[in-house]
């Protein structure tokens, strides 16, 4: 089963911005759209970006995606506390027939 | 408002059966395809089984092919997953999640609260 490739952690003070990188391959990321979830401690995940650069409604515009070829990368601006999580990105992939999601990406603000 | 509540996890010995449930409400549940994911203790999500809105089309990660059936009943607005064989490996909080599309392509928006299965 394949996954997307995340950094393991990502990190910033108050109010810098923090890009988290997702990597994938021509059957995933390439050919379908990109999602991403934040998933504070202890609760279930939620929906941060869709298709792509896709905020859902009262998703913060701190918050912002997009894609390139087989990668994808969620950026945060303005980091707030609230900001600590969990983010995983994910897609479909076409090859394997399965939803595939990245191995997550754990954001600690400073 | 939009609500998955999951139920049906608990103590399972090796090898055993669980079939967990999914009730959904404040949505048209026949318009949506539904997604099973899991999370083992500390470790990141996992994708299990996708149903398509209409039950035509399943899909299921390799780790489960052939021990899970993912299933829906749209009259009661109820999904499910019958896991047989199960493994040690299994053990984790089982989440329940909307799809954005009737299909299964594109990912999922709203999930429930989950519910723990613990093979032991």
């Amino acid at each position: 089963q394949s996954v997307l490739t995340q950094p393991p952690s990502a990190s910033g003070t108050p109010g810098q911005r923090v890009t988290i990188s997702c990597s994938g391959g021509s059957s995933d990321i390439a050919t379908n759209t990109v999602n991403w979830y934040q998933q504070l401690p202890g609760t279930a995940p939620k929906l941060l970006m869709y298709n792509n650069n896709q905020r859902p409604s009262g998703v913060p515009d701190r918050f912002s995606g997009s894609k390139s070829g087989t990668s994808a990368s969620l950026a945060i601006g303005g980091l707030l506390s609230e900001d600590e999580a969990d983010y995983y990105c994910a897609a479909w992939d076409d090859s394997l027939n399965t939803y595939v999601f990245g191995t997550g990406t754990n954001v600690a603000v400073l | 408002q939009v609500q998955l509540v999951e139920s049906g996890g608990g103590v399972v010995q090796p090898g055993r059966s669980l079939r967990v449930s999914c009730a959904a409400s404040g949505f048209n549940f026949s318009s949506h395809g539904m997604h099973w994911v899991r999370q083992a203790p500390g470790k990141g999500l996992e994708w299990v089984a996708v149903i398509w809105y209409d039950g035509r089309d399943t899909f299921y990660a390799d780790s489960v092919k052939g021990r899970f059936t993912i299933s829906r009943d749209n009259s009661k607005n109820t999904l499910y997953l019958q896991m047989n064989s199960l493994r040690v490996e299994d053990t984790g909080v089982y989440y329940c999640a909307r799809g954005l599309s009737r299909t299964s392509y594109y990912g999922m928006d709203v999930w429930g609260q989950g519910t723990t299965v613990i093979v032991s």
